[in-house]
């Protein structure tokens, strides 16, 4: 039981379609960072929010964007989906600088296919 | 542009043998470190952090970090066939706001 959880496990899309995912934070953290992992690679840093805002983000186009509510859980949103978007995708959660001496947790990860 | 370097393997070791997993970085800034283990299909498990240079023993686990040669090493011993798996290393960066950079990860293959 990770404290992390995320939604959905698996999904299929079209190219040029759009498509969330969503992330449920461990109890008490008020910081969300998602991850892409495509297949024989390390995670990736997509962004960062923390109370709501955005405070980092990697290399990854604007077609990339995310929510973070006031319970805290988030939600990643891609657009005009590519093929290269084919990949498992990441959430974690922490809280404040807890990353630098803790690490993350990962959710279960949401493994996305676009065909 | 800061980077985590691993060696992808993969790295086969016989059961019971100790299986050395290596990294190297590119940022002197960087603070901590971890290892994460990756089954196959599913998200990664953090196993070890460490901070300071030396050794860090947790269980069948060593972890060891020298700043100055920038290297981060996982010593597992007794290994067994349920370690077979990709081991990722981490580094944290802050700068505002705070994150992990992965190498791309080694595989491990523990054979009875």
């Amino acid at each position: 039981e990770t404290g992390v959880t995320q939604s959905p496990t698996h999904l299929i899309k079209t190219r040029g379609q759009q498509v969330t995912l969503r992330c449920s934070s461990q109890s008490g953290h008020n910081t969300v960072s998602w991850y892409q992992q495509a297949l024989g690679q390390g995670p990736q840093f997509i962004f960062q929010y923390y109370r709501e805002e955005e405070n980092g983000r990697g290399n990854f186009p604007p077609r990339f964007s995310g929510l973070q509510f006031p319970n805290y859980s988030s939600e990643l949103n891609v657009n005009a989906l590519e093929l290269d978007d084919s990949a498992l995708y990441l959430c974690a959660s922490s809280a404040g600088q807890g990353a630098l001496n803790y690490g993350y947790t990962f959710g279960s990860g949401t493994r996305l296919t676009v065909v | 542009q800061k980077e985590v370097e691993q060696n992808s393997g993969p790295l086969s070791v016989p059961e019971g043998a100790i299986a050395s997993l290596n990294c190297t970085y590119s940022d002197r800034g960087s603070q901590s470190f971890f290892w994460y283990r990756q089954y196959s299909g599913k998200s990664p498990e953090l196993i070890m952090s460490i901070y300071s240079n030396g050794d860090k023993e947790d269980g069948r686990f060593t972890a060891q970090l020298n700043k100055a040669s920038q290297y981060v090493s996982l010593l597992i011993r007794d290994s067994q066939p349920s370690d077979s798996a990709t081991y990722l290393c981490a580094g944290a960066f802050s700068g505002g706001y705070n994150k992990l950079i992965f190498g791309a990860g080694t595989r491990l293959a523990v054979h009875p």
